[in-house]
């Protein structure tokens, strides 16, 4: 089946921890993004990828950052300078990029608490 | 003002009804609009996208677009309890996909 796969499902923590949270497609599709969704809240972009080696800040980058080294995966960290970094983070996919109007496909998600 | 905005909710209709959510955005340059059904602890999925102006239907769903006017609609017939879930509105363009924060609808038996 094609899909997006997320791990871990859950993930906690510590003060001063950096963690990192896995994203991975078997759908061939060119384009990745992370979110966050924070509760009764919309979901904001984090960083997207367009292709392999080639990845761009979105609205709320700092105290993150992604790698693009296959094209299948895109891994984000939650460094420790990201001050509050609970929240719940997803994982889409799109076909391409075309200035981010194709439509985004999400994986399951990973919910992060400090603990 | 929020580049997308959705009519606040909790919305609470029920069974059998039709539910109207309603979404409106600020960049005129925006190209293609999504809905999205997000269940509590769950990731979203798509539901219907648009581009054009005018109604697009698909079964229960119709989504409706007025870009003079900058909203986007979704309406849902014969509401079921399993409609129960957040709606995210999704406005793409300008390089980017803006997420409105969601109206929660009920729908009760």
């Amino acid at each position: 089946d094609g899909g997006i796969t997320q791990s871990p499902k859950y993930l906690f923590r510590k003060e001063g921890q950096n963690v990192t949270l896995s994203c991975e497609q078997n759908l061939n599709h060119d384009a990745m993004y992370w979110y966050r969704q924070d509760p009764g809240q919309g979901l904001r972009l984090i960083y997207y990828s367009q292709i392999v080696n080639d990845f761009q800040k979105g609205d709320i980058a700092e105290g993150y950052s992604v790698s693009r080294e296959k094209k299948e995966s895109f891994p984000l960290t939650v460094t420790s300078a990201q001050k509050n970094p609970t929240a719940f983070y997803l994982c889409a996919s799109s076909i391409a990029y075309r200035g981010g109007t194709d439509t985004q496909y999400f994986g399951p998600g990973t919910r992060l608490t400090v603990l | 003002q929020k580049e997308v905005e959705q009519n606040s909710g909790p919305l609470s209709v029920p069974e059998g009804a039709i539910a109207s959510l309603n979404c409106t955005y600020s960049d005129r340059g925006s190209q293609s609009f999504f809905w999205y059904r997000q269940y509590s602890g769950k990731s979203p999925e798509l539901i219907m996208s648009i581009y054009s102006n005018g109604d697009k239907e698909d079964g229960r769903f119709t989504a409706q677009l007025n870009k003079a006017s900058q909203y986007v609609s979704l309406l849902i017939r014969d509401s079921q309890p399993s409609d129960s879930a957040t709606y995210l509105c999704a406005v793409n363009g300008a390089g980017k996909s803006t997420f409105g924060d969601g109206t929660t609808l009920t729908v009760k038996p």
